[in-house]
């Protein structure tokens, strides 16, 4: 299956910066996901990040707080952008694993997080 | 309506019991289900994949109702090392939308 290195895994940030968290998957892909998970939360998907195009925001997300690149198939940055301690999550990329051989163990792999605590 | 329901629990079992976790979706464009397990602190990690004719892997066996739209997974002879938060996923609109999850606590 995919391996993705999502970084910072962690950050205590001010109120009023910005942080970006990238991610790296080792083999190319066509679209990845971008979730928050707050705490005692389930997973809620921010926007998808496709190569070549503009990111699509889920209902409640906009591209001046979570401005996302997609300059390649392997590799993502989402951008957490004025933050305030509402913004304190986990922040997850994902993406959709064919599987090895393909269609065996299919489903979406994720990173392993970023903690984000804004003070 | 939420796009998926799921029961948060949480389910305190001892060793050795059969849980079930339902997942209900209302949305019948839903194309492939899934269960995710997610240990604290820790990202998600896929337990199955949710076939029509229902799977089975070890101790796991995971069910899909498209007539009642629901999805389940059954624990059987369960471990310590099960104890964890269950989420059940659908794929649709080429995108993951995930359940609140089920807490699972398994007790000696």
């Amino acid at each position: 299956s995919a391996v993705i290195s999502q970084k910072p895994s962690r950050d205590i940030c001010q109120r009023g910066t910005s942080l970006t968290i990238q991610c790296q998957v080792d083999s190319q892909v066509t679209m990845m996901f971008w979730y928050r998970q707050q705490p005692g939360q389930s997973l809620t998907l921010i926007a998808t990040a496709n190569q070549g195009s503009e990111a699509t925001y889920e209902s409640g997300f906009v591209i001046d707080k979570f401005p996302i690149s997609r300059p390649n198939l392997t590799f993502s940055t989402l951008t957490v952008s004025n933050m305030s301690p509402e913004d304190s999550s986990i922040y997850l990329c994902s993406v959709e694993d064919l599987g090895e051989p393909a269609g065996a163990n299919y489903g979406y792999t994720f990173g392993s997080g970023t903690r984000l605590t804004v003070v | 309506r939420k796009e998926v329901e799921q029961d948060p629990g949480p389910f305190n079992v001892p060793e050795g019991a059969t849980v079930a976790f339902n997942c209900t979706y209302s949305n019948s464009a839903s194309q492939s289900f899934f269960w995710y397990r997610q240990d604290c602190r820790k990202e998600p990690k896929l337990l199955m994949s949710v076939y029509s004719s229902g799977n089975e892997d070890g101790r796991f066996t995971a069910q899909l109702n498209r007539a009642s739209q629901y999805i389940s997974l059954l624990i059987r002879d369960s471990k310590l090392s099960d104890s964890a938060t269950y989420l059940c996923a659908w794929r649709g609109y080429n995108k993951l939308i995930f359940g609140a999850g089920t807490r699972l606590a398994v007790h000696p």
